[in-house]
């Protein structure tokens, strides 16, 4: 299951930092978001959620922040590792679900 | 549980020909999703079901395309003619629920779909 290919955003970190993810969404009558994350060969895998009532939540290592104001929302991995290597992406959903392109995360030993 | 299921991983066809993908979803999930992704489109949703029975197929890109989920255990989606357009990889996800807690969707390993 390759997500994508050559046009996806990009993010390289070294082991250890912290990466910041981030995601616009575009309805803001969107009540509730999923991050995913998605590795070579594989289907999406749920990461952490987050209601439009809440402006951040907080999970093993990950972090997703959310501004309405702004229809921005952002999912944050503390001390990446190289697992943590993959593509991610946003989805938002209100009524239906959908999903952002997506970024790819590169971990560097 | 093995996780939700998909056949055939891979699937090579000619235009023209149809094409079926199969999916079990973990048992005891009452809601099932068809994906399709793209390296143009990214992932989209193409339909959904609640204990059997559509609920939105409004994704589903033509008449050509079509899903059905006799059983709990159990769904298709079919594709007929199939074109070269339709090349993708097709991911189907079962949950709980659709909103609330266990709404987290599980995907399955996805079936790479070229018609040639």
């Amino acid at each position: 299951g390759e997500s994508v290919g050559l046009h996806l955003p990009t993010l390289s970190v070294q082991e250890g930092d912290n990466s910041i993810i981030n995601c616009a969404y575009s309805n803001s009558a969107s009540d509730y978001f999923i991050w995913y994350k998605q590795e070579s060969g594989k289907g999406p895998q749920f990461i952490i959620d987050i209601r439009s009532n809440m402006d951040k939540r907080q999970g093993q290592r990950v972090t997703v922040l959310l501004n309405k104001t702004v229809k921005h929302l952002s999912l944050q991995i503390a001390a990446t590792q190289p697992g943590d290597s993959a593509v991610y992406f946003c989805a938002e959903i209100s009524g239906d679900m959908r999903f952002g392109a997506g970024t790819r995360l590169t971990v560097k030993p | 549980d093995a996780g939700v299921i998909q056949s055939p991983r891979h699937e090579v066809t000619e235009m023209g020909q149809e094409v079926t993908l199969r999916c079990k979803p973990i048992s005891g999930h009452d809601y099932l999703f068809w994906y399709r992704q793209t390296m143009m489109r990214g992932l989209e949703l193409l339909i959904y079901f609640n204990n059997n029975v559509p609920i939105d197929d409004s994704g589903m890109p033509e008449d050509r395309f079509s899903a059905k989920m006799p059983n709990a255990s159990f769904s298709t989606l079919k594709i007929q003619p199939s074109e070269p357009r339709d090349s993708a990889v097709y991911f189907c996800a079962s949950s709980l629920e659709i909103s609330g807690r266990d709404n987290e969707q599980f995907f399955g390993p996805g079936t790479r779909l070229t018609v040639l």
